[in-house]
């Protein structure tokens, strides 16, 4: 079944650690994005790809990075966590155009 | 630039009464537009769309809205609620000629209350 992954789900790290968030999709989208969800609900662009090798920064200033070098994997990393990335991270593909985006069940991050 | 704006962050209707949640966009060119569904833990699941055509859409779980292009709105409704209906929406925007990237409104909480 086609359909977009994202490991863990759920994540308690402690301040200074190295983390990477996983998303995989298997419906062969060429675009992905990052979102940032506050607890006020509010998606916040971070982080987008449309194909291998392309990525760009989102609306939302992040610490983060990110990574396209297969179609199916666009996974997003923070090198140095810190209690200010508490957050829920929700990843999404489309095909672009008029089918707006699947996405997959988030990541709620909690950094102490 | 394109914009959306959902009137009213929290909604509270009891189970049985009309619901209303409230889009407007600012596009220059015409939008396609979108109804997100999100619950708890959860990511976000496509309710309906409008791209062309009809301006009356149906969704899934009894949703509907309506593309008004002179009121630049696309408020979505459901005639009666459930308690199953209580999670967040989102409405959504995006340009034809900018490869179908979404811009999201700031989201609404529905509360169903029985």
């Amino acid at each position: 079944e086609a359909d977009i992954y994202q490991t863990p789900r759920y994540l308690v790290i402690g301040t200074g650690k190295k983390i990477t968030l996983e998303c995989s999709q298997t419906m062969g989208h060429d675009k992905m994005y990052w979102y940032q969800q506050d607890p006020g609900m509010e998606l916040h662009l971070i982080h987008y790809s449309y194909g291998v090798n392309s990525t760009e920064k989102g609306d939302l200033s992040s610490e983060s990075t990110v990574s396209r070098i297969r179609t199916e994997h666009f996974p997003l990393t923070l090198e140095s966590a810190r209690p200010s990335h508490t957050s829920q991270y929700l990843c999404a593909s489309s095909t672009g155009g008029n089918y707006g985006y699947t996405f997959g069940s988030g990541t709620r991050l909690t950094v102490v | 630039a394109q914009s959306v704006t959902q009137l009213g962050s929290h909604v509270s209707v009891s189970e049985g009464a009309l619901v209303l949640l409230r889009c407007n966009y600012s596009s220059s060119v015409p939008p396609y537009l979108f109804w997100y569904v999100q619950y708890p833990n959860q990511g976000l699941q496509l309710l309906l769309k409008y791209t062309t055509g009809a301006t009356l859409v149906k969704g899934i779980n009894g949703f509907e809205a309506e593309f008004k292009k002179s009121e630049t709105s696309f408020h979505l409704t459901k005639p009666s609620a459930h308690m199953s209906d209580a999670a967040e929406y989102f409405c959504a925007v995006s340009l034809y000629n900018q490869g179908g990237k979404l811009i999201f409104g700031q989201g609404t909480e529905l509360s169903v209350k029985p």
